[in-house]
Order: C-alpha cells, then structure tokens, then sequence
C-alpha cells in the first residue's frame, strides 16, 4: 500500500528552527509536496521539489531523497504565525496525490 | 498566484436537504478540479476528481449518488451533498490545476464548512 509518515504533533520556540520529517512509500513518484494549513483554512502552497537536494524559500526549505523515501521541511527564525499543520504529499505514478495526516506545530513564546 | 474561489464558507442546514457548493477557478482555466474531505485534525480525503466536460472520478467509499459533482465549465465545479446527514458535516475543500497537472502547484479553494443539524 501507498503510505506517508510525518510526526503528529512538535513543539518549538519563537525565534529557533524546526524540522519536519517526511518518510513515504509510493507507487512511482512524480513530485513531492508541503503544503500549511492553518486551522479552519485551506492549505497553502509551501514548496515542491522533484529532484534530490534542497529548495530554499525565504525562512523555508525543503529537502528531498527519492533513494531513501524522504522529506523535510526545515522551518527558521520561527514565528508565532507559523503555529499550523504542516502536510506533506507525494504525487505517484498515477499523479494521484499521496497526503500524510499532517504535522501539527506549536510555537511557544 | 492563482486564485481559486469557494463558496459558501459556511452552511448549516437540516438533515434530509441538499447543499451545493461552488469551486471556481477566478484568473485560469482550470482543466481538474479535486474535491477533498476533512475531518477534524484528520489530513486530506480526496472524494472525486473532476475534468471539465466529463464525468467525475470518484475515489472507493464516495457515494457517486450522494456527491454530485458536476464540471460544466473550465472555471466552475460543483458539488452537491443530498440528503445530508450529520455524519456529513466536514470541512470540504476544492482544488485545481491549470493546464497538465504535472507542473507543479495545487491552487485551493478557501473551504466550506458544513454542518448537517
């Protein structure tokens, strides 16, 4: 079966940096996603990435291994606003969308 | 980026009516639209995908019957919940792509939320 892994839930402080794990195990694999989505919204477009390596965005990066099933998305200089559900999802073979449940984050003061 | 618009944001109705909801896509022609599902602190359910002109693909488990969805342009998907129940009460999300969905990016509506009494 097709199946995405992140963690349920992480803590961090305003100001430092996090990092959010992605594993998957897909039929083909044709692209990665991260999306956020904070509560009661829609998600919103965070990064991409298709290739090996890693995408820098501002205070976003995301980083891929397609060798190893693997994903992170690495979060600096956090702030409050960044308290949300982080979602990973892999486009397989099919370009069916694969969603993990999603990271909720919480930033503390 | 582009915009994807859904509406309404909010509805409440009694249980046995219908409810529809729009997704339309506001600055691009958005050949695939997606209907999602989400239960609360529960990731994303994909429900149906919908190309324009054709029948929707509904994933296993969707009732086809109770969730009507209808793609009669390249900017306008519908979805129609009949004979809602309270076990349908959910936040329900679309989503489109312009153009081969091979590029890239899922543009999403801001969400309906329902609640069946």
């Amino acid at each position: 079966g097709q199946n995405i892994d992140q963690p349920t839930e992480m803590t961090a402080t305003e100001g430092a940096i996090v990092q959010i794990n992605c594993t998957y195990q897909t039929s083909g694999f044709n692209g990665l996603f991260w999306y956020q989505q904070h509560a009661g919204e829609a998600p919103t477009f965070l990064s991409y990435n298709v290739l090996d390596g890693l995408e820098e965005k501002g205070r976003f990066s995301s980083f891929l291994s397609r060798s190893k099933g693997y994903s992170y998305l690495l979060l600096k200089e956090l702030q409050m606003k960044d308290s949300a559900s982080y979602l990973c999802a892999v486009r397989d073979s099919n370009y069916q969308l694969i969603w993990g449940a999603g990271t909720k984050l919480i930033i503390k003061p | 980026g582009a915009v994807v618009s859904q509406h309404p944001s909010w509805v409440i109705c009694k249980s046995g009516t219908s409810v529809k909801i729009e997704c339309r896509s506001l600055d691009f022609q958005a050949t695939t639209m997606f209907w999602y599902r989400q239960f609360p602190k529960q990731s994303l359910m994909l429900m149906a995908t919908s190309n324009e002109g054709s029948k929707a693909t509904y994933e296993q488990g969707v009732e086809k019957d109770k969730f009507l969805i209808n793609h009669a342009s390249l900017t306008l998907s519908t979805l129609t919940v009949t004979s809602a129940h309270p076990e349908d009460s959910s936040f329900y999300i679309c989503s489109a792509t312009e153009g081969h969905w091979d590029t890239g990016e899922l543009f999403f509506g801001e969400g309906s939320r329902l609640t069946v009494l």
